[in-house]
């Protein structure tokens, strides 16, 4: 069974950084590309980033390009995201995705449960 | 970037009912487009992607349509398991969109 779970959320103070981490089980990691997609709160949902199956090609919403960065670590099935300079909107539930294929992006499933971040100001 | 609006935004239906949501693409998508499920306190589940193929286990009352710039989902017989918000999002191309949710509650 895949299974995505997802760590690191919490408290951040705005300016401030903060890293989250997606342990992935139940699937070949390096054969599917990966990402990040948020739900703020009383929002819609809002792709983040994505990351190819290998870690060589990595994509960004213009909202977090520059301050967030995607990456994996194919030898420990493990996905990040490393939040810099954050700002009171990036408070949100930041969700881990498992892609269709390695260089295939946007058909997410199945969905981490999800880690809630909050920024204070 | 490409915009998507769904419609409507909420819908109120009976267990039964027949249940249509509709997403329009700002620019011709080539059927890639997606759908979801969430409920309260969850995370979002896949139910549908490129326009018409079901993911594994959803059920046969689900289904998709479109093509272009304009998509639907249809649920027939809407069961109490779904009363829920859904998401189209399209996989065209960077950045990845979604559509503003549209909300199904029960009349």
């Amino acid at each position: 069974e895949v299974q995505l779970l997802e760590s690191g959320g919490g408290w951040g103070q705005r300016g401030g950084s903060l890293r989250l981490s997606c342990a992935a089980s139940g699937f070949t990691f390096s054969n599917y590309a990966m990402g990040w997609v948020r739900r703020a709160p009383g929002k819609g949902l809002e792709w983040v980033s994505s990351i190819s199956g290998s870690g060589d090609t990595t994509y960004y919403a213009d909202s977090v390009q520059g301050r967030f960065t995607i990456a994996r670590d194919n030898s420990k099935n493990t996905l990040s995201l490393l939040m810099n300079n954050v700002r009171v909107d990036d408070t949100a539930v930041y969700y881990c995705v498992k892609d269709h294929t390695a260089k295939e992006y946007g058909r997410f499933d199945p969905w981490g449960q999800g880690t809630l971040v909050t920024v204070a100001s | 970037d490409i915009q998507m609006t769904q419609s409507p935004s909420s819908v109120s239906a009976s267990v039964g009912d027949r249940v249509t949501i509709t997403c329009r693409a700002s620019q011709n998508i080539a059927s890639l487009l997606g759908w979801y499920q969430q409920k309260p306190g969850r995370a979002p589940k896949s139910l549908i992607y490129d326009t018409r193929h079901l993911q594994s286990g959803v059920p046969s009352r689900f289904s998709g349509s479109g093509s272009g710039t304009d998509y639907t989902l249809t649920i027939t017989s809407l069961q109490p398991d779904d009363f829920a918000t859904y998401y189209c999002q399209q996989s065209h191309s960077f950045p990845l969109t979604f559509g503003g949710g549209t909300k199904v509650d029960i009349k």
